[in-house]
C-alpha cells in the first residue's frame, strides 16, 4: 500500500493567514493526488485533483502543486468557512489511501 | 447533477453482518464510473473500503477483504455495501462515493452525506 503522510496534523491560524498543508507519498504517484475538505459531521468534499487542478465551483485561494512524493496544499488567504480539516489522496494505485488529515483551526 | 445517499440500520451487533446502501439520483449507476465505500472512524481518518462497477467488476481493500462484499442493482439505481464478522472496530461512518476517472487520473466525486454505523451489543 502506499502511505501517505501530511504535515502538520493541526496548525492554528487567522482570517487572512496564508496556509500551507504538505503531503508525502511513500513511493512516486507522479501527479495522481487530490484533496478534499471535511467540516464536522459532513462528508469530504473535493477541492483539487490530478495535484494542482481546482474543482469547478471551489474558490481560487486554493491551489495545489507538486509531483512524484511531494505534494503541496495552500489557501492564500484563509477565510473563516475554511476552518476545517484537510485531506489528501492517492490515485496511484489501490488501495486508494489517504493522509491521516491536517485539522486548520481558529487562532 | 449526481447526488448519493446512503441508508443502513444504525445498530449492529458483534459478529453480525454490516449492511448498507446508496441511492443514486441525477445519473446512471452504469455510467463510466466506478462506485466506492468510504469509512470514517469517529475522531479518525478515511479509510477505502472498495469500489464496483456497473458490470459488477470490483475491486477490495485488502485489509478488509475477507469479508467484503459489494453488489450493484442498476433496476434501482443503487450499490451496496457487507461486512461480515463486524467488531467494535467497525464502528464507522460509512460513506459512498463516485470513482471518477475524465482523463486516467481518479478522484472521488461527489459524495453522499454518510450514515453511523455503530457495533454494539
Amino acid at each position: 500500500d502506499i502511505q501517505m503522510t501530511q504535515s502538520p496534523s493541526s496548525l492554528s491560524a487567522s482570517v487572512g493567514d496564508r496556509v500551507t498543508i504538505t503531503c508525502r507519498a511513500s513511493q512516486s504517484i507522479s501527479r495522481y493526488l487530490n484533496w478534499y475538505q471535511q467540516k464536522p459531521g459532513k462528508a469530504p468534499k473535493l477541492l483539487i485533483h490530478a495535484a494542482s487542478s481546482l474543482q469547478g465551483g471551489v474558490p481560487s485561494r486554493f491551489s495545489g502543486s507538486g509531483s512524484g512524493s511531494d505534494f503541496t496544499f495552500t489557501i492564500s488567504s484563509l477565510q473563516p468557512e475554511d476552518f476545517a480539516t484537510y485531506y489528501c489522496q492517492q490515485s496511484y494505485s489501490t488501495p486508494w489511501t489517504f493522509g491521516q488529515g491536517t485539522k486548520v483551526e481558529i487562532k | 447533477q449526481v447526488q448519493l445517499q446512503e441508508s443502513g440500520p444504525g445498530l449492529v451487533k458483534p459478529s453480525g453482518t454490516l449492511s448498507v446502501t446508496c441511492a443514486v439520483s441525477g445519473g446512471s449507476i452504469s455510467s463510466s464510473n466506478w462506485w466506492s465505500w468510504v469509512r470514517q472512524p469517529p475522531g479518525k481518518g478515511l479509510e477505502w473500503i472498495g469500489e464496483i462497477y456497473h458490470s459488477g467488476s470490483t475491486n477490495y481493500n485488502p485489509s478488509l477483504k475477507s469479508r467484503v462484499t459489494m453488489s450493484i442493482d442498476e433496476s434501482k439505481n443503487q450499490f451496496s455495501l457487507r461486512l461480515s464478522s463486524v467488531t467494535a472496530a467497525d464502528t464507522a461512518v460509512y460513506y459512498c462515493a463516485r470513482l471518477v476517472l475524465p482523463g486516467g487520473i481518479p478522484w472521488f466525486d461527489p459524495w453522499g452525506q454518510g450514515t453511523l454505523v455503530t457495533v454494539s451489543s
